[in-house]
C-alpha cells in the first residue's frame, strides 16, 4: 500500500521569501515521487521527480526537493517566491510496475499564496 | 499538438443525460489515465490504460462510469444517467509507459450537471 500526506493545505509567503511545501509518504518499497503544480483552470504540470538517483532533485522554475528516506519526506522548496508561483501543488507517490503498476497516489494539495 | 488534448473543455448537461468525454494523449504514450477533481479537492484516480487494456478500473465510482481506448490512442470516458454529484473537472493524463514515468496532463473537461 502507498499513501501521501501534504502537511499543509494552505501556505502563504511574501514575494522574495523562501517557500517550503511539506510532503510525507508511505510506501512498502522504494517509491517514485513527484511534485506537480496546477494553475487555475489548467491541468497539472510536472515540477520534478525522484526515481532513486540523487536524493536532491532540481526541477523547473527554481524549485527543488530532497528525498529523505529516514523521515519518509519529500519536501518542496524554493529560495525566493515569485508572484507567478501562486498555485496548487500536489505531491505524488507512484507504484512499481510489478506491484502497483500505473497507480499514482496524489496528496490533497497545498495552495500557495504569494503576497506582494 | 504536442500536449494532451481533452474535449469538450466545458460541458453542461441535465441530470439523467449521458455524457462522453474525450482524451487525445501525446503521440507514442502507451499509458493513459483518467482522474476526477471536485471543487477544492485533490485528484481522484478513476482508471488507467496500458495500450488498449485497463489493468486497473478500481477507481470508477459506479457502473454508470465506463471508459475505453482504441488503437492505443484516443480514450473516451462515458458517464450514463448523470447525477449532480458527477459535477467535477475530469482530467486525462498520458505517459510513455506505466513504469513510474511522469504524467502529462490535459487541461480537463469541466462537467456541470444541472
Amino acid at each position: 500500500a502507498q499513501s501521501v500526506t501534504q502537511l499543509d493545505s494552505h501556505v502563504s509567503v511574501s514575494e522574495g521569501t523562501p517557500v517550503l511545501l511539506r510532503c510525507n509518504y508511505s510506501s512498502s518499497y522504494s517509491p517514485s515521487l513527484f511534485w506537480y503544480v496546477q494553475h487555475p483552470n489548467k491541468g497539472l504540470q510536472l515540477l520534478l521527480k525522484y526515481t532513486s538517483a540523487a536524493t536532491l532533485v532540481k526541477g523547473i522554475n527554481g524549485f527543488e526537493a530532497e528525498f529523505k528516506k529516514s523521515e519518509t519526506s519529500f519536501h518542496l522548496t524554493k529560495p525566493s517566491a515569485h508572484m507567478s508561483d501562486a498555485a496548487e501543488y500536489f505531491c505524488v507517490v507512484s507504484g512499481r510496475l510489478d506491484t502497483n503498476a500505473g497507480k499514482s497516489t496524489f496528496g490533497d494539495g497545498t495552495t500557495l499564496t504569494v503576497k506582494p | 499538438g504536442a500536449g494532451v488534448s481533452q474535449s469538450p473543455s466545458n460541458k453542461v448537461t441535465e441530470k439523467g443525460k449521458d455524457v462522453e468525454l474525450r482524451c487525445d494523449p501525446i503521440s507514442g504514450h502507451t499509458a493513459l489515465y483518467w482522474y476526477r477533481q471536485s471543487l477544492g479537492q485533490g485528484l481522484e484516480f478513476l482508471i488507467y490504460f496500458q495500450g488498449n487494456s485497463a489493468p486497473d478500473k478500481s477507481g470508477l465510482p459506479s457502473d454508470r462510469f465506463s471508459a475505453e481506448r482504441t488503437g492505443g490512442s484516443v480514450s473516451t470516458l462515458t458517464i450514463q444517467r448523470t447525477q449532480q454529484e458527477d459535477s467535477a473537472v475530469y482530467l486525462c493524463a498520458s505517459s510513455l509507459d506505466s513504469t513510474n514515468q511522469p504524467q502529462h496532463f490535459g487541461d480537463g473537461t469541466r462537467l456541470s450537471i444541472l
